[in-house]
């Protein structure tokens, strides 16, 4: 069965502009978590969508949004990318609920100029 | 919100010894998972454990909700378990995993 994935692996972007970041989740989950991981500030959740819905989101700017698909897939779009935006973005998958075991995707290295 | 604590920050170690994680909670949970992040930035899920006990070979771990800790034991440690290991946890009260800072261990042939 396959994982979660990702793409792309690196995206290197330059101050102002937008990024675009994909999740595929394992078959059969329907709720996609989006995690940030930047140097020096640990794991800190993004946003989690179910059944296409934004179920919660973290303490991040509203330029950070995303959305799911009727395939359950998600993107992370980032709008007016500043330099602390750099950091590994992680996707995580589940059945439905935060009570569920959660499965990580190999992330997306953002690389902010 | 619930705050997740771990310790030791740092662990070093020789291969074959034996090393004990392990993570404070503030709040009851409904969901607990210890990773382990490798150099590479994959977090591979090790357990899920909200409560009890549970073994995967040279792996367990051991949640006491009451008190409001969990344990991740890790035997005749390997060169491959090097990396950061997380302990993470949501509450009743939250609808989101919430990450503590993390054991960097590393272990030396």
């Amino acid at each position: 069965e396959a994982g979660v994935t990702q793409s792309p692996t690196h995206l290197i972007k330059t101050r102002g502009q937008q990024a675009t970041l994909r999740c595929s989740p394992i078959s059969g989950h329907t709720s996609v978590y989006w995690y940030q991981q930047a140097l020096g500030l640990g794991l800190q959740f993004l946003l989690w969508y179910d059944e296409g819905e934004e179920r919660n989101r973290g303490n991040f700017p509203p330029r950070f949004s995303g959305r799911q698909f009727p395939n359950y897939s998600s993107e992370l779009n980032v709008n007016a990318l500043e330099l602390e935006d750099s950091a590994l973005y992680l996707c995580a998958s589940s059945l439905e609920g935060v009570r569920e075991t959660q499965y990580f995707g190999p992330g997306t290295r953002l690389l902010v100029l | 919100g619930i705050q997740v604590e771990q310790s030791p920050p740092d662990l070093i170690l020789q291969e074959g010894a034996n090393s004990t994680l392990r993570c404070n909670f503030s709040d009851s949970v409904n969901n607990l998972q210890w990773f382990h992040q490798n150099p590479w930035g994959q977090l591979i899920n090790l357990f899920y454990i909200p409560s009890g006990t549970k073994q995967n070979g040279r792996l367990s771990a051991t949640t006491v909700a009451t008190e409001r800790y969990s344990l991740l034991y890790i035997s005749s440690s390997q060169t491959t378990d090097s990396g950061v290991y997380f302990c993470a946890v949501s509450s009743y009260n939250t609808d989101k995993l919430i990450f503590g800072t993390g054991t960097r261990l590393q272990v030396f042939p």
